[in-house]
């Protein structure tokens, strides 16, 4: 059965970075294209950026470009979005979340469970 | 404040059927499907209706989804407790300023 699985929660101080890693299985890894999606408390969703395990090729929300990197690892089926200079804005729950390809006619079908990432002094 | 416009919340009572509607602009809805996705407290979205009106196996045929326009809308028929959740509508907004996924801002739905 298709899983993604992330790592556990991090607590950063204000202008830190945070790694996250999002651990998939039950599929092909280079097939789809994994996606960040972050949720602030009590708050919507936010697409952060995708990045294809095919190749390394990746596209970040204007919002988060110049801060966010996201990479990969196919030898262990393995995600990572890396975002620097934390503030307490970007205290969320991180989501992984797969599409088959990146047009407008895709979906998210699967998510990982989330990551919780708290930036506090 | 969310590019794409939900009620915050909806209710009704046990078999009642209820909509949550989805409002954006041609660069958003009106030029891509839309897809929709359940929150239950606590736990990782979960995608619930795709391409507009398409349910994954596994959904109920009691949730459908609808779009015209630039306007989508989600019904949920014979409502049940488990229902009780945050809704999210999503799809692709190709805007010049800088194209990417965005979603509705979630309504919360209260079985009553």
């Amino acid at each position: 059965q298709v899983q993604l699985v992330q790592s556990g929660t991090e607590v950063k101080k204000p202008g830190a970075s945070v790694k996250v890693s999002c651990k998939t299985s039950g599929y092909t890894f280079t097939g789809y294209f994994i996606h960040w999606v972050r949720q602030a408390p009590g708050q919507g969703l936010e697409w952060m950026g995708w990045i294809n395990p095919n190749g390394g090729g990746t596209s970040y929300a204007q919002k988060f470009q110049g801060r966010v990197t996201m990479t990969r690892d196919t030898s262990i089926s393995t995600s990572h979005m890396e975002l620097a200079r934390l503030t307490s804005d970007d205290t969320a729950v991180y989501y992984c979340a797969r599409t088959f390809g990146f047009s407008g006619n895709v979906f998210f079908d699967y998510w990982g469970q989330g990551t919780l990432v708290t930036v506090s002094s | 404040q969310s590019v794409l416009t939900q009620p915050p919340s909806a209710s009704g009572t046990p078999g009642q059927r209820v909509t949550i509607s989805c409002s954006g602009s041609s660069s958003n809805i009106g030029s891509n499907p839309v897809n929709w996705y359940q929150q239950l407290p606590g736990a990782a979205p979960r995608l619930l209706i795709y391409r507009n009106n398409q349910r994954p196996s596994g959904v109920p045929d009691r949730f459908s989804g609808s779009k015209s326009g630039t306007s989508a809308s989600l019904a949920i028929s014979g409502l049940q407790s488990e229902d009780e959740a945050d809704y999210y509508c999503a799809t692709w907004d190709g805007s010049l300023n800088g194209p990417s996924w965005v979603f509705g801002g979630g309504t919360k739905l209260t079985v009553l």
